[in-house]
């Protein structure tokens, strides 16, 4: 079974970027779309984007002019990055799988523990 | 941007009885091309990831009780469990992936009166 874990910072100051690895275990980054959301503490989901194992992304407009995904498929790793962040940015950051064919994205059906990133001043 | 909403923002049910949480979304997600309904329910316990229950509106997930199920299309759309166990009580979210941004809906929570 496929099993997804998060990696970086817990604490990033304001205005500086918040960096994030997801590696995948158990199964491989082809074929599948890959994804970032996130949950501020006690409250509900937003998706950030995803990006197809070949390196296409689409991300949420509302974050897009901060957020970049990447992938790398040596590793078996997908990337966030996450520029000028503020207090607002805080929440637990899951990566997710996404089902999918080649030409559409599906349902999230896989997702990591999450992992906490704080932005203090 | 699809709207997800769900109602009740909470529900308190006893043990053995049914519970219904409703999402109804701001367009259909209906694909006209497969006759898909692009919805998915998740289950969320405390400190825990999100957890595939049901998706294409009415598929469960392998593992789900066949106490869950899901129903409804087009914009409006229901998740039933038919006779409440102690380990349901969680948050349950309605999300849509018929177009981008993915949205959820604000979640429900599920307790046992």
């Amino acid at each position: 079974q496929v099993q997804l874990q998060e990696s970086g910072p817990g604490l990033v100051k304001p205005s500086e970027t918040l960096s994030l690895t997801c590696t995948v275990s158990g199964g491989s980054i082809s074929s599948y779309y890959w994804s970032w959301i996130r949950q501020p503490p006690g409250k509900g989901l937003e998706w950030i984007g995803y990006i197809y194992y070949s390196g296409s992304t689409n991300y949420n407009p509302s974050l897009m002019s901060r957020v970049t995904i990447s992938v790398d498929t040596s590793k078996n790793q997908f990337s966030l990055k996450l520029n000028s962040v503020t207090a607002a940015d805080t929440a637990v950051y899951y990566c997710a799988r996404v089902s999918g064919s080649y030409t559409k994205a599906y349902n999230i059906d896989y997702w990591g523990q999450g992992t906490l990133v704080t932005v203090y001043s | 941007d699809i709207v997800m909403t769900q109602s009740p923002d909470s529900l308190a049910v006893s043990l053995g009885e049914r519970a219904t949480i409703n999402c109804k979304s701001s367009q259909s997600v209906l694909y006209s091309s497969n006759n898909k309904n692009y919805l998915a329910w998740y289950q969320q316990k405390p400190g825990q990831p999100p957890k595939l229950f049901i998706y294409w509106a009415s598929t469960r997930e392998s593992g789900v009780p066949d106490r869950f199920s899901g129903s409804g299309s087009g914009t409006d759309f229901t998740l039933t469990i038919s006779s409440l166990q102690a380990e349901d009580v969680a948050v349950y979210y309605c999300h849509q992936y018929y177009s981008t941004p993915y949205t959820f809906g604000q979640g429900t929570k599920l307790e046992i009166k």
